[in-house]
């Protein structure tokens, strides 16, 4: 059965930084990961998809890592904005009989201004 | 291109009462899914029509549960009669396939959820 943890659930960082935020799962057999943020009251809009061939992605100022064998990936967000405040999510698509997302709990970003 | 559509975005009823949610997939995509988040938990998947087909709804609940995609364009959700662990956010995605055996690797489209609140 396939589980996703992200870490921290929280993070609070200064307008400006650079942060990663953190997605571990546990089964490397895995068609894809896919990167959302979700605002409050919002639905989820993706950010990134990683094939399960690839190492990274990016699309402006984030970059995503992946890293199938030891079960992890990264979400690097340069130059944080207030408006990156937001949820992240990490969810992974796994081969192993049908199409459904494993998502993780997500981690609660706040940019500080 | 329009995106996913929820409907309603909250609704609020009691305990032993059905509601039934509506989804809106993108235009074209044959894949439709349902996912909830309940409280402190994380996103689960629910079910996934192909077409107008169950493709897959192993993570249906239980039998108060029933979800219908006629004609393979939107579909319904109902939860009849609902119970006070009902509540939650009830996500709907889609996706394109794009050719034979690829479509695994489409990214999932989700709307912005309806919020149900049994009381």
């Amino acid at each position: 059965k396939q589980e996703v943890t992200q870490i921290p659930a929280a993070l609070s960082v200064p307008e400006g930084e650079n942060l990663v935020l953190n997605c571990s799962f546990t089964d490397s057999a895995i068609y894809n990961l896919q990167w959302f943020r979700q605002d409050p009251g919002k639905g989820l809009t993706s950010l990134l998809l990683i094939q399960s061939s690839q190492r990274e992605q990016t699309s402006g100022r984030l970059n995503a890592s992946l890293d199938k064998s030891s079960g992890r990936s990264t979400l690097y967000i340069a130059a944080s904005q207030p408006g990156d405040s937001a949820t992240y999510l990490c969810a992974v698509r796994s081969n192993f009989g049908n199409e459904k997302l494993t998502f993780g709990t997500g981690t609660r970003l706040t940019i500080i201004p | 291109e329009a995106g996913v559509t929820q409907f309603p975005s909250h609704s609020v009823i009691e305990k032993g009462q059905t509601v039934t949610l509506r989804c809106d997939p993108i235009s074209g995509h044959d894949n439709l899914y349902w996912y909830r988040r309940v409280m402190g938990k994380e996103i689960k998947f629910l079910l996934h029509f192909v077409k107008e087909s169950k493709q897959d709804e192993s993570g249906m609940p239980n039998n108060r549960f029933l979800a219908e995609r006629t004609g393979g364009t939107y579909s319904t959700l109902k939860v009849q009669p609902a119970e006070l662990e009902d509540s939650g956010v009830y996500f709907c995605a889609s996706s394109q396939e794009p050719g034979q055996g690829t479509h695994y690797n489409s990214p999932l489209h989700f709307g912005n959820g309806t919020r149900l609140t049994v009381t």
